[in-house]
C-alpha cells in the first residue's frame, strides 16, 4: 500500500538556520503531496501542496519540490523563525484509490531557539 | 466562511460506555474524512464519506467503530464500548469534491481519553 517516510526528529535550530526536512513516499498511482503543519495548540493546516511532477509548491518561506524520480517532496526553508516551531507532516492523496484519503508520515517536531 | 467545526473538543469516558463525536464539515464540501492522531499511531485515516455514503470503511479499526453521514453535511462517529486504546485525538476534514489534489481542511478535533 501507500506510504510515507520523512525524518523523525526532534530536530531543534537556531533563529536563521537552513531547515530541510526529509520526505519519501510510496504509492501505486500518481498522488498529490502535501506538508501540513500543526502549531503549538492548534490545528493541523496545509502549509503547501503540489499534484504533479516537478511542481513547486511554496508558502511563509516554505519550499517543497516533487520530484517522481526519487519519489521525495523534501521541505526546505532558508532562514527560520521562532514562530516556525511546530510539528511537519509530510502526506500524500493518491488518484484511483476510491478516496484520497490522505497517508501521513510519522510528523518532525521542530523547535527554533532564539 | 467557518471552518470544519468539532464537538466536544474534550470527552473522558470511562471503559465500555458509548461516545459519539461529530463534525460539522465546510458548507458545500461534499466530501468528509475522519482521522485518528495517537502517540503511538501517528495519524490514521478512518474513514471517508462522498455525500452520504461511505465508500471507504477501510480504516475503522473495529466494528465498534461506526459512522454516518446525514444531509451531506454533519457526520457522527461513535464508538462502542470504548477501550483504553480508543485514547486519542479523532480529526475531521473535508474537500470540495474529494479529488486527491484538493486541500482537506481539518477541524480542531476531540481528545477522547477512556478511563
Amino acid at each position: 500500500g501507500d506510504s510515507v517516510t520523512q525524518m523523525e526528529g526532534p530536530v531543534t535550530l537556531s533563529e536563521e538556520a537552513f531547515l530541510t526536512i526529509n520526505c519519501t513516499y510510496t504509492a501505486t498511482g500518481y498522488p498529490s503531496l502535501f506538508w501540513y503543519v500543526q502549531y503549538p495548540g492548534e490545528g493541523l493546516q496545509l502549509l503547501l501542496k503540489a499534484t504533479k511532477a516537478d511542481d513547486k509548491g511554496s508558502n511563509k518561506g516554505f519550499e517543497a519540490t516533487y520530484r517522481k524520480e526519487t519519489t521525495s517532496f523534501h521541505l526546505e526553508k532558508g532562514s527560520v523563525q521562532v514562530s516556525d516551531s511546530a510539528v511537519y507532516f509530510c502526506a500524500l492523496s493518491d488518484r484511483g484509490g476510491g478516496s484520497e484519503k490522505l497517508v501521513f508520515g510519522k510528523g518532525t517536531k521542530l523547535t527554533v531557539n532564539p | 466562511g467557518a471552518g470544519v467545526s468539532q464537538s466536544p473538543s474534550n470527552k473522558v469516558t470511562e471503559k465500555g460506555k458509548d461516545v459519539e463525536l461529530r463534525c460539522d464539515p465546510i458548507s458545500g464540501h461534499t466530501a468528509l474524512y475522519w482521522y485518528r492522531q495517537s502517540l503511538g499511531q501517528g495519524l490514521e485515516f478512518l474513514i471517508y464519506f462522498q455525500g452520504n455514503s461511505a465508500p471507504d470503511k477501510s480504516g475503522l479499526p473495529s466494528d465498534r467503530f461506526s459512522a454516518e453521514r446525514t444531509g451531506g453535511s454533519v457526520s457522527t462517529l461513535t464508538i462502542q464500548r470504548t477501550q483504553q486504546e480508543d485514547s486519542a485525538v479523532y480529526l475531521c476534514a473535508s474537500s470540495l469534491a474529494g479529488r486527491a489534489q484538493e486541500t482537506q481542511y481539518f477541524g480542531p478535533g476531540t481528545r477522547l481519553l477512556v478511563l
